[in-house]
């Protein structure tokens, strides 16, 4: 079964660029009826979408966060990355990264456990 | 963007009770609407898409329903697994939106 796991730094100071990896395993990161994405959420409150990509149509972005944000996919170390630049306190969030269906976008098949970031100096 | 909101925020059930949860969106979307179960320390998981269609390996006393606007998801005999937080979330627009969630807590 397809499995997600997310990775980077837990701290990061305010006005720097976010950068977590998710790695992908169980699936191919190449099908090209899967895109790739991350969602937020703030510790004790609820989810955000931030983005996603495929291979075969543009990204999306949340247009709330669209300025700041550049997800990626890596298929030769079958990982996808985001990009948060200019971060501020209100970053801080649990990140998790998410599997959806090309068509349609937007449901989250499969999610990893998440990891914690602390925007904070 | 397009609102979601979940009633009640919280809810109090025992073991065998049928639960219901209601997601209400500004606007209009169709039936672009999912429902996650989150426990505490783990990403969420999709239970429910299109509205009504039950992910793999959901058991069958999840169940959900509505269109348009008014949405509902079902617990028939609620198991001891169950007590977590649910999330609604439309897909109809981009940006995609959650609601606030709803938690399920021991009576």
């Amino acid at each position: 079964q397809l499995q997600l796991e997310e990775s980077g730094p837990r701290l990061v100071k305010p006005s720097e660029t976010l950068s977590l990896t998710c790695s992908v395993s169980g699936g191919s990161i190449s099908n090209k009826d899967h895109c790739w994405g991350w969602v937020r959420q703030p510790p004790g409150k609820g989810l955000e979408w931030i983005g996603s990509v495929c291979f075969t149509t543009s990204a999306f972005y949340n247009p709330s966060l669209k300025s700041r944000v550049i997800i990626s996919v890596d298929t030769s170390k079958s990982q996808f990355s985001l990009k948060l630049t200019s971060l501020t306190a209100s970053d801080t969030s649990i990140y998790y990264c998410t599997k959806e269906e090309q068509n349609p976008r937007g449901c989250f098949q499969r999610w990893g456990q998440g990891t914690l970031v602390t925007v904070s100096s | 963007d397009i609102q979601m909101t979940q009633s009640p925020s919280t809810m109090s059930a025992s073991v065998g009770d049928t639960v219901i949860i209601t997601c209400r969106a500004s606007q209009s979307v169709n039936r672009w609407l999912a429902w996650y179960q989150q426990k505490p320390g783990k990403g969420p998981d999709l239970l429910i898409y299109r509205a009504s269609n039950l992910e793999s390996g959901v058991p069958s006393r999840f169940s959900g329903g509505g269109s348009e606007t008014e949405f509902t998801l079902t617990i028939r005999g609620l198991q001891p697994d169950d007590f977590a937080t649910y999330y609604c979330q439309q897909y109809r627009t981009n940006p995609w939106t959650f609601g606030q969630g709803t938690k399920v807590e021991t009576k």
